[in-house]
């Protein structure tokens, strides 16, 4: 089955700097890559996504690059704000049908410093 | 637009009992799914409903859990008996059918003792 590996699992940066991090998977049929923000006591909240066919997607402070061939991809964050602390989840879905698996990394937790 | 809405929020049993979680989907969404995440992990999923059929079930544990979506729109996740490894948080989470978006609600934290 699809594995899916996240770093890093901490990361603190300071406020206005940029944050970087990175997924790498493990079987090429995977063709959606999301994004999750989870905060404290709450569900995942999807900030982000991006298909195989596509190579980076932006919205405003937050994007996303891809690369198929390396099978890895990178959530950025720019101009970090004390809100964008939360722990961040990539994930890679491998579609079957009607079926649509998602397979998690193991988060990382963002510290973002005032 | 409501979210996804799970009852209760939390839970705590003792080992050998039965639990049973709820999930009421975003209004249109054809698609819901059950994950569990234990702690300082990231969701694995257990089952894939569309409507009410089973899409996936391949990684509930069958001998003691079992899921239900009996008119295609609340859903009920249970467990029976729990075991001390059952600890976590159960999410809900429901798409638009062929969707690849999936919305997840606050999920329900699980703790047996």
């Amino acid at each position: 089955g699809e594995n899916v590996e996240q770093h890093p699992s901490t990361l603190s940066v300071q406020e206005g700097d940029s944050a970087v991090i990175k997924c790498t998977y493990s079987d090429s049929a995977s063709n959606y890559f999301p994004w999750y923000k989870q905060e404290l006591g709450k569900g995942p909240q999807l900030i982000i996504d991006i298909r195989s066919n596509v190579g980076e997607k932006k919205d405003q402070r937050i994007a996303v690059t891809l690369n198929k061939t390396a099978k890895h991809f990178s959530l950025h964050i720019t101009e970090t704000q004390p809100e964008d602390s939360a722990v961040y989840f990539c994930a890679a879905s491998i579609s079957s049908g009607s079926a649509r698996q998602l397979t998690f990394g193991s988060g990382t937790q963002l510290t973002v410093l005032p | 637009e409501a979210g996804v809405a799970q009852s209760p929020r939390y839970k705590i049993i003792e080992k050998r009992q039965s639990v049973a979680f709820w999930c009421n989907p975003i209004s249109g969404h054809a698609t819901l799914y059950w994950y569990q995440q234990i702690l300082g992990q990231g969701p694995k999923l257990l089952i894939q409903f569309q409507n009410n059929g089973v899409v996936d079930d391949s990684q509930l544990p069958k001998d003691r859990f079992s899921a239900e979506r009996l008119k295609g729109v609340d859903s009920t996740l249970k467990i029976q008996p729990a075991k001390l490894e059952d600890s976590a948080v159960y999410l809900c989470a429901s798409s638009l059918q062929g969707s690849y978006e999936q919305y997840f609600g606050p999920g329900t934290r699980l703790t047996v003792t």
